[in-house]
């Protein structure tokens, strides 16, 4: 079973410029995931998908970020204007379902903002 | 929010053992533990749902005591390859909402 895909897996930019994150999940995972993890801190739920709807996004600062996961499968996070706090390793898992299953994780999408 | 894990960090000597405890304010459905190695992404340890079941896995258990939204990860005989830091990850009731605790850094030495 191939794993969850992520790119880019290193990515610099200036501040003010936009990026973009891609994350294609475990066929068949109806539960998509993305976290940012800064440094030293632990992975912070941005969005989370069921199917192509949003079960939570309360922490995603809107006014910057956006997602979304068109047909429930394969999503994108994107950055835009970046600023100097927004580097951190963007990760994405997915899950079988909600709560009873493990999330398998990606290999992450390193940001750094210059 | 954010459920508090403690300690912050603790430091083994091969062959001890160590409790991580996960705390949270919110009604959880299940939690879950992972371990995250430096520069790594977080590996599956073990899933716990609520009924207040215990698990094990070779050397390493937990607890979840539901009504109290508690649970506890027990590392015994503690081996080198059970360094990094440790996460609880908890599903909210009702919403689903998966989030991860505040993290314990663990350090076995030889």
């Amino acid at each position: 079973e191939a794993g969850v895909a992520q790119s880019p897996r290193y990515k610099i930019i200036e501040k003010r410029q936009s990026v973009a994150f891609w994350c294609n999940p475990i066929s068949g995972h109806a539960t998509l995931y993305w976290y940012q993890q800064i440094l030293g801190q632990g992975p912070k739920l941005l969005i989370q998908f069921q199917n192509n709807g949003v079960v939570d996004d309360s922490q995603l600062p809107k006014d910057r970020f956006s997602a979304e996961r068109l047909k429930g499968v394969d999503s994108t996070l994107k950055i835009q204007p970046a600023k100097l706090e927004d580097s951190a390793v963007y990760l994405c898992a997915s899950s079988r379902g909600q709560g009873t299953g493990e999330l398998f994780f990606g290999e992450g999408s390193r940001l750094t903002v210059l | 929010q954010q459920p508090v894990q403690s300690p912050q960090a603790v430091i083994l000597r091969e062959g001890e053992d160590a409790v991580i405890n996960c705390s949270s304010s919110k009604a959880l459905y299940s939690v879950h533990w992972y371990r995250q190695k430096h520069g790594e992404a977080p590996v599956f340890l073990m899933i716990l749902l609520k009924g207040g079941e215990q698990k094990g896995h070779d050397k390493i258990s937990a607890s979840f005591n539901e009504k109290k939204q508690q649970s506890s990860l027990y590392l015994t005989a503690s081996q080198l390859s059970y360094s990094g830091t440790y996460f609880c990850g908890t599903a909210t009731s009702g919403t689903y909402k998966y989030i991860f605790g505040t993290g314990t850094r663990l350090k076995v030495l030889a």
